[in-house]
């Protein structure tokens, strides 16, 4: 079954301890995304990358790092939470050049 | 990246045909108008896309007039399953979906 999967899907923390959200899609897709969604705010890009080892912010991009070490795998590293980003966090592929993309389930990550 | 405006609410009754305007006056000659769907707690999904005129699928219709600085998203006959939050996107075709560029959607709630 075509993809995206994201894990944890919950996520409890403290301010400051290092974590990582992972996401992976099985459809070889070339572009893929961070997003966050907070209520009154709608989505905000994060971080995207076009493909291996390319990357670039997006609209929020401050706290948060990225890599793209394998096509496959786009995982969304916080070195040091704070608690403003505690939010719902959507990981999305497409193919390079198409409008559509396909997102995750979403990360639902506290930080107190 | 043009900037859309769409309402932030709309009730409707079951049965109904719903119209969700968008209004984009800034599009580019090379942006594609790209809608998404997002139901509560999970990721968005692609709906429709257009350039001009309609554009038809199994779940909605797409109308864009010849100035293109506006479009509507037609969903016929809702039912209570389509209360979600609807997104209006616009972008350049060449780009891609890493251009996309996510509002705040207008919310439908659909009333039994």
């Amino acid at each position: 079954e075509a993809q995206v999967t994201q894990n944890p899907r919950y996520l409890i923390t403290v301010t400051g301890k290092k974590l990582t959200v992972t996401c992976s899609q099985n459809m070889n897709h070339e572009y893929m995304s961070w997003y966050r969604q907070d209520p009154g705010l709608g989505l905000r890009q994060i971080y995207y990358s076009m493909n291996v080892e390319v990357t670039d912010k997006g609209d929020v991009p401050e706290g948060y790092k990225v890599s793209r070490k394998e096509k496959r795998n786009f995982p969304l590293i916080l070195e040091s939470p704070s608690p403003n980003q505690t939010s719902l966090y959507f990981c999305a592929s497409s193919l390079a050049g198409e409008r559509e993309q396909y997102f995750g389930p979403g990360t639902r990550l506290t930080v107190t | 990246l043009a900037k859309t405006t769409q309402p932030i609410s709309m009730d409707s009754y079951e049965g109904q045909e719903v119209n969700i305007t968008c209004s984009h006056n800034n599009i580019a000659t090379n942006d594609y108008i790209t809608w998404y769907q997002q139901f509560p707690s999970q990721g968005p999904r692609f709906i429709i896309q257009g350039y001009k005129t309609k554009v038809t699928n199994e779940v909605a219709s797409l109308f864009i007039p010849a100035d293109r600085k506006s479009s509507t998203l037609s969903l016929p006959r809702v039912s209570l399953s389509d209360t979600a939050v609807y997104y209006c996107l616009v972008g350049d075709r060449e780009a891609g979906s890493y251009q996309l560029t996510f509002g705040k959607g207008t919310k439908l709630s659909v009333i039994p």
